[in-house]
C-alpha cells in the first residue's frame, strides 16, 4: 500500500499563472478530501468527496478555486488565477469506514 | 461547529521523559484521530480512537467519548518525537476538525 500519493511535493509559481495539483486516493477509499494548512488558520478542509461525487465544497475559498475527481484513482485542485495569499501547504486525505489518511502534501509558494 | 482545544500549545521535554497531551471537544463525536506532523511536514495517522484505548509502543491513546476528551499519553519520549501533535475529530458529516495541535520539542 503505497498510501495516498500527492505530487507535486512542491511547486513554486508566479502571481497570476495556473497551478493544478494532483492527489491519488490509497485504492479502495471511497472518500477523498483536500485540506489546507496555513499558519493563520491551520487545518481547514477545502472539499470533499465522496464515491467520486463532491459533496462539500463549503470550504472552497472562492470561484478562483476548483476541483475535480473524474475517478476512483485520481483527483486535481486548481487555482487559476493563482495569487500570494494562496501560499499553504495542500494535503489531500481518503478514508474507508473509519479513519483518514493524508497524504505527504504540496507546499505551494505563490511569489 | 465543534470546537477542539488541545493542551499544553508548547511543551519541551528531555529525551526519556513522559508526557500527556490532552484534547477536549465540544460535541459527541464519531471519529476522533491522533496525528503527528513530523518536522518534515508529514501528517502521520498515530491513533483512530473514538472511544477506548489503545497502545502502539510508547505511545497510548485512551477517548472518554462521555466526557468529551482525549488523551495521548508519550513514555520514554525521544528526539524524533518531536513535531506537532493534532487532534482531530469528526461529528456527523464528514469533515474533520483539527485542533490548534501541542509543539513538542524534546532535547537530547
Amino acid at each position: 500500500d503505497a498510501g495516498v500519493i500527492q505530487s507535486p511535493r512542491h511547486e513554486v509559481t508566479e502571481m497570476g499563472q495556473e497551478v493544478t495539483l494532483r492527489c491519488k486516493p490509497i485504492s479502495g477509499h471511497n472518500s477523498l478530501f483536500w485540506y489546507r494548512q496555513t499558519m493563520m488558520r491551520g487545518l481547514e478542509l477545502l472539499i470533499y468527496f465522496n464515491n467520486n461525487v463532491p459533496i462539500d465544497d463549503s470550504g472552497m475559498p472562492e470561484d478562483r478555486f476548483s476541483a475535480k475527481m473524474p475517478n476512483a484513482s485520481f483527483s486535481t485542485l486548481k487555482i487559476q488565477p493563482s495569487e500570494p495569499r494562496d501560499s499553504a501547504v495542500y494535503f489531500c486525505a481518503s478514508r474507508p469506514i473509519g479513519g483518514y489518511t493524508f497524504g505527504s502534501g504540496t507546499r505551494l509558494t505563490v511569489v | 461547529g465543534i470546537q477542539v482545544e488541545q493542551s499544553p500549545p508548547d511543551l519541551i521535554l528531555q529525551e526519556g521523559a513522559n508526557s500527556t497531551l490532552r484534547c477536549n471537544f465540544s460535541d459527541s463525536v464519531n471519529n476522533l484521530q491522533w496525528f503527528h506532523q513530523n518536522p518534515w511536514g508529514q501528517l502521520i495517522n498515530l491513533f483512530y480512537i473514538p472511544s477506548g484505548t489503545k497502545q502502539n509502543g510508547r505511545l497510548s491513546a485512551t477517548t472518554v467519548a462521555t466526557e468529551r476528551y482525549s488523551l495521548l499519553y508519550i513514555s520514554s519520549s525521544q528526539t524524533t518525537d518531536s513535531g506537532v501533535y493534532f487532534c482531530a475529530v469528526r461529528t456527523g458529516a464528514n469533515n474533520l476538525f483539527f485542533g490548534t495541535g501541542t509543539r513538542l520539542t524534546v532535547i537530547p
